[in-house]
């Protein structure tokens, strides 16, 4: 099974809102992945959690923060958004391998919109 | 420092008749190759990956990629195409920084169908 579950599938929100974005996935995969994907762009990357601590942070801005209660659940914790943020929020998981051989598995993403 | 490049935005294709799409890619080490496919709307999933053991790798529904390290390519093929293979392509390399760290993804290319 090579399942990653994100919820909701679509959020709408005003720019003075408090939102979470959830991820689940039970392969016992130990790193997570947030990524932002644009219309007709490739995802990009925004957090990296390994071990449930945070590893790669990418200059993301602070009205965006990630949370990793344990080593199958991810969230992301949204407030104060601007209508640039409106994209499709993918989370990915992977074993945690070091090296090249770590493969990333996607949920079906959630399509924000801010207003 | 590694890269990947996309060579075609689109390619069209009769429903029946092969796929062929290019990717070239360069790494500075023994790096992992993917393709994933992501369907409007929905997340990626991966087709297939080359991780150093066979170089003509096969994935799901019917594709298939060959690494070429001589020419640096990692093509992904297809005998026949069908409808339901309309998408977005992404070809990724992962070298060995490994996951997140080391992925780069290529610009996509849009896969149309014609009937």
């Amino acid at each position: 099974d090579t399942e990653v579950t994100q919820t909701p599938k679509h959020l709408v929100m005003g720019m003075t809102n408090k939102k979470s974005l959830k991820c689940e996935q039970h392969m016992g995969h130990r790193a997570m992945y947030w990524y932002k994907q644009k219309a007709k762009k490739p995802p990009e990357l925004m957090f990296v959690y390994s071990y449930e601590k945070l590893s790669i942070n990418e200059s993301v801005p602070s009205r965006f923060s990630p949370e990793c209660p344990n080593s199958s659940l991810l969230n992301l914790h949204l407030h104060a958004l601007q209508p640039e943020d409106s994209a499709l929020y993918l989370c990915a998981s992977s074993q945690g391998l070091a090296g090249p051989t770590d493969t990333q598995y996607f949920g079906p993403g959630t399509r924000l919109t801010v207003l | 420092a590694q890269s990947v490049t996309q060579l075609d935005s689109h390619v069209s294709v009769s429903e029946g008749t092969p796929v062929l799409l290019r990717c070239n890619y360069s790494s500075s080490y023994s790096p992992s190759l993917f393709w994933y496919v992501q369907h409007p709307n929905k997340g990626l999933q991966l087709l297939l990956k080359y991780t150093s053991a066979a170089t003509l790798v096969k994935g799901i529904n019917g594709f298939e990629a060959e690494f070429k390290k001589s020419e640096t390519s990692f093509h992904l093929t297809k005998p026949s195409a069908h409808m339901s293979d309309a998408a977005e392509y992404f070809c990724v390399v992962s070298d060995i920084g490994g996951g997140a760290d080391g992925l780069t993804f290529g610009k996509g290319t849009h896969l149309i169908i014609q009937p």
